[in-house]
């Protein structure tokens, strides 16, 4: 089956840093890829939806200035995590849209604001 | 209300026991349907697509009634490997999935 793959697994950063977490399709090419964010015992909620080539789109109450999303290839979207806080702290999973339009889900990046 | 709900659990069952979910959506446009599976601190992954018909897959079966909004999962003949979250999924069109909360489900030897 296709393979998304995410680095890094998990994260480790003091409040006010920024953290760019990588989404990959290994073995397809992607024009369309989807960041959620899921807190503990809490299920996966979309944050952004992240298009090749153009700007994402993001679900209401997501900061796009504090959630920056670049999609720069059919491969890649990176998630930026801009001056992160305690808050901020979840498991972050990318999807990428592959044939039949099914989402292929990455392994997720565990972020811990410190 | 909750635009995907499902009972939280969790449920403990024995091996070999049957376990059914259920799931209700709120968005009455909503396109297609999906069962996953997530293991503790994983991703997600598709165990089946959910159609009006019925559909089975080895022992498990998945029902779609668009009329009541409500989708089922049924697990017969429980293995320990089944001990997961189960998750109803949505889709709302545009590819949007909207995910339940998950169910939890422990199969004890």
């Amino acid at each position: 089956g296709a393979v998304v793959s995410q680095h890094p697994s998990r994260v480790i950063c003091k409040s006010g840093t920024s953290v760019k977490i990588e989404c990959r399709s290994l073995d397809f090419q992607a024009t369309t890829m989807f960041w959620y964010r899921q807190f503990p015992k809490q299920s996966l909620m979309l944050m952004a939806t992240s298009n090749e080539g153009s700007k994402a789109t993001y679900e209401q109450g997501v900061e796009k200035d504090k959630f920056l999303i670049n999609h720069a290839s059919l491969t890649l979207s990176t998630l930026t995590v801009t001056s992160a806080h305690p808050e901020d702290s979840s498991f972050y999973i990318c999807s990428a849209l592959g044939s039949q339009e099914t989402q292929y889900f990455g392994p997720g990046t565990r972020l811990l604001v410190l | 209300r909750k635009e995907v709900e499902q009972d939280p659990g969790p449920f403990n069952v024995p091996e070999g026991a049957t376990v059914a979910f259920n799931c209700t959506y709120s968005n009455s446009a909503s396109q297609s349907f999906f069962w996953y599976r997530q293991d503790c601190r994983k991703e997600p992954k598709l165990l089946m697509s959910v159609y009006s018909s019925g559909n089975e897959d080895g022992r498990f079966t998945a029902q779609l009634n668009r009329a009541s909004q409500y989708i089922s999962l049924l697990i017969r003949d429980s293995k320990l490997s089944d001990s997961a979250t189960y998750l109803c999924v949505v889709n709302q069109g545009a590819q949007k999935l909207v995910f339940g909360q998950g169910t939890r489900l422990t199969i004890n030897p």
